[in-house]
């Protein structure tokens, strides 16, 4: 079992709907959950960070972290066209510890 | 804030040339950083973790005499990938982490594109 799991899609949705990533993990030592967009040929862009367990909410975005089930999710409300992107989840145990990446997941936002 | 660069943003050389790319962190610094190497529509996949003032970590496989990274201030990375050949031919991105956090949020750099001829 790898240490981050994450469905790489394509995932493609209308305009305007809600859109629901996820991310699996094994490692219980993990304690920082981001969430980073990458559109194509740039490098990623921190979109939510959160420490341990529970939400955190940034205009139409939303990450949720359940510990108990080493489960990640972002939801994007409202979903536009710009946010057609791979969207790539990291954890990490925290100090200096490199970042553990799940594959990304392609999302299209069809207008 | 926490913007990081890197210079160039593309290269192309020939086949046996070495090739340096900068990492910069422009409004913080950065104890450490790391760089990442991405094959197309793969996920990051991390080369080395770089901290300021001493000797490079690499990952299992990775060929630290192949690809030379100095850290030489809490600004500044450099990945030097020598004698490169058109299978080092990839996106190289570098992130770095604010010394002064104490929660390992990590910032991107916007990549550099190798292409080995």
């Amino acid at each position: 079992q790898k240490e981050v799991e994450q469905d790489p899609g394509p995932l493609s949705v209308p305009e305007g709907a809600i859109v629901s990533l996820n991310c699996t993990y094994s490692n219980s030592a993990f304690q920082y959950f981001m969430w980073y967009r990458q559109y194509s040929r740039k490098g990623p862009e921190l979109l939510m960070y959160t420490y341990s367990s529970g939400n955190k909410e940034d205009g139409r975005f939303t990450a949720q972290v359940d510990k108990s089930s080493k489960y990640i999710s972002l939801f994007i409300r409202d979903s536009q066209p710009s946010d057609s992107a791979t969207y790539l989840c990291a954890m990490s145990e925290g100090g200096n510890t490199p970042l553990v990446f799940g594959k990304g997941t392609r999302l299209s936002v069809i207008a | 804030g926490a913007v990081v660069s890197q210079h160039p943003s593309r290269v192309i050389c020939k086949s046996g040339t070495s090739v340096k790319i900068e990492c910069r962190s422009l409004d913080f610094q950065a104890t450490t950083m790391f760089w990442y190497r991405q094959f197309p529509k793969q996920s990051l996949m991390l080369m080395a973790t770089s901290n300021e003032g001493s000797k490079a970590t690499y990952e299992q496989g990775v060929e630290k005499d192949k690809f030379l990274i100095n850290h030489a201030s809490l600004t500044l990375s450099t990945l030097t990938v020598t004698s490169a050949h058109p299978e080092d031919s990839s996106f190289y991105i570098c992130s770095a982490q604010n010394a002064a956090g104490g929660d390992n949020e990590q910032f991107f750099g916007p990549g550099t594109r190798l292409t080995v001829l």
